[in-house]
């Protein structure tokens, strides 16, 4: 277990469609972390869980996007009908509860065209 | 309103000298302050942190000093390297809440 993974790295994709990104944080972490950055700005947060329990949601996160972590280890990010606004970086961290030394993945980029 | 911000979009310092990136935070109820690197492609790298009860802290080439009273916090960076060239993040943990809210970032230029 080298870090935080994600996948895909990159994904273009046509206004309207929909799109899936995974995240697989360390194993050991408890807490995994979903934030978006766009172009020269700082990270923006999501959502977290814990576990698998959601615990907070960011007024960011429209009813268009949708978090899961159904077994406490991998999550999901899910767009709805992609708008060119929702293009950034999607980023994921993990952390033991607690803690807030956050472990970053590479990020998602997404570009909706 | 709950913002943490830096200073300076861009500083640029010379290899070899010494450089000092600052940030401003808004929150008098944040306990908890992180310095993060982040590199182009990358996701960000945590550098250093310090708590709200401290005012000073020192890892290897960086220290970070908090100033309480003016909500002011500052990322030094000895003997700065290109190595060091990057986007540098502060971020703070407001008590009792599970997420840290990160501020715009200042872009490290290290010229050789």
């Amino acid at each position: 277990d080298t870090g935080v993974s994600q996948d895909p790295r990159h994904k273009i994709t046509k206004r309207g469609q929909n799109v899936t990104f995974r995240c697989d944080p360390i194993s050991e972490h408890n807490r995994l972390y979903w934030y978006r950055q766009t172009l020269g700005q700082g990270p923006e947060f999501l959502t977290y869980f814990q576990n698998e329990a959601q615990l907070e949601k960011s007024r960011l996160l429209s009813d268009r996007f949708s978090a899961e972590r159904p077994k406490g280890s991998f999550s999901t990010l899910e767009i709805q009908r992609t708008e060119q606004g929702d293009s950034a970086m999607y980023l994921c961290a993990s952390s033991f509860e607690g803690s807030y030394g956050y472990t970053f993945g590479s990020g998602t980029r997404l570009t909706v065209v | 309103g709950e913002s943490v911000g830096l200073h300076l979009p861009t500083l640029s310092v010379q290899e070899g000298d010494n450089s000092i990136i600052n940030c401003a935070y808004s929150n008098s109820a944040s306990d908890y302050f992180i310095w993060y690197k982040q590199e182009s492609g990358k996701g960000p790298q945590f550098i250093i942190d310090i708590r709200s009860n401290m005012d000073k802290r020192q890892g290897q080439r960086v220290t970070v000093l908090l100033n309480k009273t003016v909500k002011h916090l500052s990322l030094q960076i000895a003997a700065t390297q290109p190595g060091d060239s990057a986007v540098y993040f502060c971020a703070e943990n407001i008590s009792n809440t599970g997420k840290l809210i990160f501020g715009q970032g200042t872009t490290l230029q290290v010229k050789p």
